[in-house]
């Protein structure tokens, strides 16, 4: 079974631009989340979707928004991008909704802003 | 709000020796999860271990096990018979008992494992 993939893995944007990053889950997988990696931030959680529904949000402003399509795979976007945006972005897949379940997560998505 | 704290950046062991990573978390929640995850230099982030806060026994898989002490907020990796491909970032992280809710996870800083051939 394939795994949980992103696209693009490398992408370099300037700042004030918008990007969208890819995210295609597990199969069978209805619940998509999406955390941001920084070295100064560490992890951190930025939403999940369950059913194309968005069931939680971290605390990320709103330049930070997603989507869940019918068949789970789902879509973040960054509007008026800082330098601070500048992250590895992973998402992370499963079957269902919450911390009963085991999340598997993709290789990322660099994100550079210059 | 719940935080997760790593106080060891780095550790280095010995190929084939026993390593003890900590982690401290702080939560008004009763009930829980607490996860162990590995980063290796790919980036994939893998779960290691988990363990359910209302379960008494500790969570062991394979050479890791771990060393939850509930009252003192405690959640410590034990890694035995260290071998090279265990060398990675390692994250320590909390989920509240969601039952069907969705709140993410909550990561520590991570340790850096280095494994001495």
């Amino acid at each position: 079974k394939a795994g949980v993939t992103q696209t693009p893995r490398y992408l370099i944007k300037t700042r004030g631009q918008q990007v969208t990053l890819s995210c295609s889950p597990i199969s069978g997988h209805r619940s998509v989340s999406w955390y941001q990696q920084t070295p100064g931030q560490g992890l951190q959680f930025l939403f999940e979707y369950f059913s194309e529904t968005q069931r939680n949000k971290g605390n990320f402003p709103g330049r930070f928004s997603g989507r869940q399509f019918s068949n789970s795979r789902s879509e973040m976007n960054v509007s008026t991008l800082e330098l601070g945006d500048s992250a590895l972005y992973l998402c992370a897949s499963s079957l269902g909704q919450g911390a009963d379940y085991e999340q598997y997560f993709g290789p990322g998505t660099r994100l550079t802003v210059t | 709000a719940q935080t997760v704290t790593q106080s060891q950046p780095e550790m280095s062991v010995q190929e084939a020796e026993t390593v003890t990573l900590s982690c401290t978390y702080d939560t008004s929640e009763s009930d829980y999860y607490l996860f162990w995850y590995k980063q290796p230099p790919s980036r994939q982030m893998i779960l290691v271990i988990r363990q359910e806060a209302y379960k008494q026994q500790n969570a062991t898989e394979n050479r890791f096990s771990v060393n939850f002490q509930k009252a003192a907020k405690s959640f410590s990796l034990k890694i035995s018979d260290s071998q090279l491909g265990d060398a990675a970032m390692y994250f320590c992280a909390y989920s509240r008992f969601s039952g069907g809710g969705a709140d993410g996870l909550t990561f520590g800083k991570g340790t850096h494992l280095i494994i001495q051939p």
